[in-house]
């Protein structure tokens, strides 16, 4: 079975403070998409990674594949309260075409 | 706007009936992706379709159906309705490239009562 493993699963800072939530699975992708979702709405895409080590930076938040292409980070500066949601990481499993799996979330809150 | 749109936004209705979710993909976009989300199971693949075909099957019932026509919209079919089945109900669509980005439409809510 091919799981996607986030953490934390809950996590509650204040505005202007850092933070890592990670993502972490025993498989190889051969992609993976971080996605924000806010409640009672659907997910919204915010990055893809492909190339394994690869960084990307968008704005305040900077998103990391591992060189192993099993895991990732997402690193938040500065966190507002407009960053508060579900992160969700979503991995294209290599050996399957279009299947993706999605970990269950890391719901973050900014408080003001 | 992701360009996804799914019909209706809300449905409520009683245990033991049926009800049909719709969704129409981003143009272009040739795999369609059904998912439930609950608050205590999180997002929970159902189906998947590309072109017309069905791709991958997740954790979908027996009393759930799902079909992908020819102009490629989509729709979930929920029939025996239980409690349970409450849920936010999500269609996704993808081009269906080797990067998989999925592109998540509002969803429906279900209510069953």
């Amino acid at each position: 079975t091919q799981l996607l493993e986030q953490s934390p699963q809950f996590l509650s800072i204040q505005e202007g403070e850092n933070l890592t939530v990670y993502c972490n699975s025993s498989s190889v992708f051969s992609s993976l998409q971080w996605y924000r979702q806010e409640p009672g709405e659907g997910p919204v895409l915010l990055v893809t990674v492909v190339t394994g080590g690869e960084v990307k930076k968008l704005k305040r938040l900077t998103f990391q594949f591992g060189d192993a292409r099993k895991d990732s980070s997402l690193h938040i500066t500065a966190a507002q309260p407009g960053d508060t949601g579900l992160y969700l990481c979503a991995g294209a499993v290599e050996t399957s075409y279009d299947k993706v799996i999605f970990g269950p979330g890391t719901s973050l809150s900014v408080i003001p | 706007d992701s360009g996804v749109t799914q019909t209706p936004k809300h449905l409520i209705t009683a245990t033991g009936q049926r009800v049909t979710l719709r969704c129409s993909p981003r143009s272009g976009d040739l795999s369609v992706y059904w998912y439930q989300q609950s608050l205590d199971q999180g997002l929970q693949f159902l189906i998947q379709y590309y072109n017309g075909e069905e791709r991958a099957k997740g954790n979908i019932l027996e009393r759930f159906s799902a079909q992908q026509f020819p102009d490629l919209h989509s729709e979930l079919n929920l029939s025996s309705l239980e409690l349970g089945d409450s849920a936010l109900y999500f269609c996704a669509s993808s081009v269906g490239s080797s990067y998989n980005e999925q592109f998540f439409g509002p969803g429906t809510r279900l209510t069953v009562l």
